[in-house]
């Protein structure tokens, strides 16, 4: 519907495992974003690609790792997550032109560290 | 400060009435505004861009004031499907792409 996709819709892992999430646009978009929502707090930014390029990472721990093989594609890899970690994963995609930019978002992916 | 900051809400009126959301940011070079909606667990969604004249769509009416750094979003005749939370979003500057959201607004129209 949206054109932005997310897999998996919902994910449980332990501290120790590893996992990845993926997100794919079908909009023809050149900049990608992943960002963090929990509960009370405002979507937070964490990645951002520009034609592939990774141009903000907004201090996230090591323990998210970016991926853009292409400008349709975007991944998070997860390993040795905490507890507090859990949230709701949310990616998106815009058009960079001008200033007024509307950025379209995947379902996300809701997830439980344990 | 916090970047975006916006009522605390909930707020929760009857059908038909009429509702005023407020936003304020921080960030003087901000260049791009915009409400975002967002359903009980689903994903945000652009409800529409403001612009500096003001900007009305159906229902809607948005207002930027960029001297008090103030956005607002005006809801007419609030239907059931109206409810949800409302994201204030501005940019991070001239040029910038990068968004900032406010916690939101949550809406919730009584029958």
């Amino acid at each position: 519907e949206t054109g932005v996709t997310q897999t998996p819709r919902h994910l449980v892992m332990g501290m120790t495992n590893k996992k990845s999430l993926k997100c794919e646009q079908h909009l023809g978009h050149n900049a990608m974003y992943w960002y963090k929502q929990s509960a009370k707090k405002p979507l937070e930014l964490m990645f951002v690609y520009n034609f592939k390029e990774q141009t903000e990472n907004n201090s996230v721990p090591s323990r998210f790792s970016p991926e853009c093989p292409n400008s349709s594609h975007l991944f998070l890899h997860l390993h040795t997550l905490q507890p507090e970690d859990s949230a709701l994963y949310l990616c998106a995609s815009s058009q960079i032109q001008g200033t007024q930019e509307t950025q379209y978002f995947g379902p996300g992916t809701r997830l439980l560290v344990l | 400060r916090k970047e975006v900051e916006q009522d605390p809400g909930p707020f929760n009126v009857p059908e038909g009435a009429t509702v005023a959301f407020n936003c304020t940011y921080s960030n003087s070079a901000s260049q791009s505004f915009f409400w975002y909606r967002q359903d009980c667990r689903k994903e945000p969604k652009l409800l529409m861009s403001v612009y500096s004249s003001g900007n009305e769509d159906g229902r809607f009416t948005a207002q930027l004031n960029r001297a008090s750094q103030y956005i607002s979003l005006l809801i007419r005749d609030s239907k059931l499907s109206d409810s949800a939370t409302y994201l204030c979003v501005v940019n991070s500057g001239a040029g910038s792409y990068q968004l900032t959201f406010g916690k939101g607004t949550k809406l919730s129209v009584i029958p």
